[in-house]
């Protein structure tokens, strides 16, 4: 079945260092890749997102690339801070059906 | 603008009983969604409703089962509860605009089968 995989699970990285969590999925109609941030006890919620027709989008300190040939994405976070310690949640988005990975998170260290 | 809304929150039933959780989406949406949330495995799709129809089902067992109703709310069913159904159910709203887009997920409710 269709697959979407992410990596790492776990990632840790200095105040300040950027971070960069990668999928890759296997269903070539994929046409919408949201990236979703879950706080601890709190709800998953859209930090950005990008469609096939674009191969870059970037939103203050967090940016998304979209390797279409390769069916490649990856989420870039620069000068990271406390805040940004949560875990992460890429999708591949096809028409009505969405999958997830399964989720990286991030850890800042002071 | 009201969120998406689940109830209840918390749950704690026991092996073998049954159990019925709601989802109430964002006012005007109607696709409905529901992901089931383990340590470690990440966001496991449940089915997804439109239009009061499933559209699209995960790999669940049939105790999995849901439905939506014609102002778009949602309930989700688990018959004979195993210990392993313990996990946080969290469901979804869209807008329908013929492309994929942003869900909003829900609060989640916590489910635990002793």
């Amino acid at each position: 079945g269709e697959n979407v995989e992410q990596h790492p699970s776990t990632l840790s990285v200095q105040e300040g260092d950027s971070a960069v969590i990668k999928c890759t999925y296997s269903d070539s109609a994929s046409n919408y890749f949201p990236w979703y941030k879950q706080e601890l006890g709190k709800r998953p919620q859209l930090i950005i997102d990008i469609r096939s027709n674009v191969g870059e989008k970037k939103d203050q300190r967090i940016a998304v690339t979209l390797n279409k040939t390769a069916k490649h994405f990856s989420l870039h976070i620069t000068e990271t801070q406390p805040e940004d310690s949560a875990v992460y949640f890429c999708a591949a988005a096809a028409d009505d059906k969405i999958i997830f990975g399964k989720g990286t998170r991030l850890h800042i260290l002071p | 603008k009201a969120g998406v809304t689940q109830t209840p929150r918390y749950l704690i039933k026991t092996r073998g009983q049954q159990v019925t959780l709601s989802c109430s989406p964002i006012s005007g949406h109607r696709s409905v969604s529901w992901y089931q949330q383990t340590p470690g495995q990440g966001l496991q799709f449940l089915f997804e409703y439109f239009s009061e129809t499933q559209r699209n089902k995960g790999n669940f067992p049939g105790r999995f089962s849901g439905r939506q109703f014609s102002n778009s709310r949602s309930e989700m069913n688990v018959s004979t509860l195993e210990l392993g159904d313990s996990a946080l159910y969290l469901c979804a709203s869209s807008a329908d605009t013929g492309s994929p887009n942003e869900a909003f997920f829900g609060q989640g409710t916590r489910l635990t089968v002793v």
